[in-house]
């Protein structure tokens, strides 16, 4: 078990730029979730897949941002025309499917937008 | 709208006594509630949970109870160690996860 790894770590990028982060979940978990947190917050819940299909996408998810889980293993989370709003930690979590599984976080990728 | 809530920003607690977390929801839906630490620059890890059918759930110096009643959740951690000092998220679930606003717990040695 290597855990949730995200990749980068860190991303420093100017407004307007298109960013790309990296989820690899644990191997055996077939759900992958996407969370937001902000300084003084809990993780937002963003976006979640089972497998390769994406089956909730939140609310409050602006239309600039985007999910894919191609082949069901690693999921890529992409946000365009980057906003000051957007500087959050973004956190990947994977989990099982069956009875109740707990989530389990990468470090998160820490954007800041300039 | 905070389906989970964390009224208490910050405890602490001196070292070998019993911290005591608290945790509020409002969805009777949740039947799965979880308990996360997250140090700086690292993820939440998963510490303890409780299924809605229960109402006590212990590992170790870990214990959760669950009120549904109240819907009221607790983590109570005995004896409390320098090393516990963190903040501690409650969080909840029926299909999706929700989360409070975290607790900042303090052990002074």
């Amino acid at each position: 078990d290597t855990g949730v790894s995200q990749d980068p770590r860190h991303k420093i990028t100017k407004r307007g730029q298109n960013v790309t982060f990296r989820c690899d979940p644990i191997s055996e978990h077939n759900r992958l979730y996407w969370y937001r947190q902000t300084l003084g917050q809990g993780p937002e819940f963003l976006t979640y897949f089972q497998n390769e299909a994406q089956l909730e996408k939140s609310r409050l998810l602006s239309d600039r941002f985007s999910a894919e889980r191609p082949k069901g293993s690693f999921s890529t989370l992409e946000i365009q025309r980057t906003e000051q709003g957007d500087s959050a930690m973004y956190l990947c979590a994977s989990s099982l499917v069956s009875g109740n599984s707990p989530l389990h976080f990468g470090n998160g990728t820490r954007l800041t937008v300039t | 709208d905070q389906q989970v809530k964390q009224n208490s920003p910050s405890l602490s607690v001196q070292e070998g006594r019993i911290s005591i977390l608290n945790c509020d929801y409002t969805n009777s839906m949740f039947d799965y509630f979880l308990w996360y630490k997250k140090y700086p620059a690292e993820g939440p890890t998963f510490l303890i949970s409780i299924s809605s059918i229960k109402d006590k759930n212990e590992d170790g110096r870990f214990t959760v109870f669950l009120n549904k009643s109240a819907k009221h959740l607790s983590l109570h951690i005995v004896p409390s160690q320098p090393g516990d000092s963190a903040v501690y998220f409650c969080a909840a679930s029926a299909y999706q996860f929700y989360f409070g606003t975290g607790t900042s717990l303090t052990v002074i040695p």
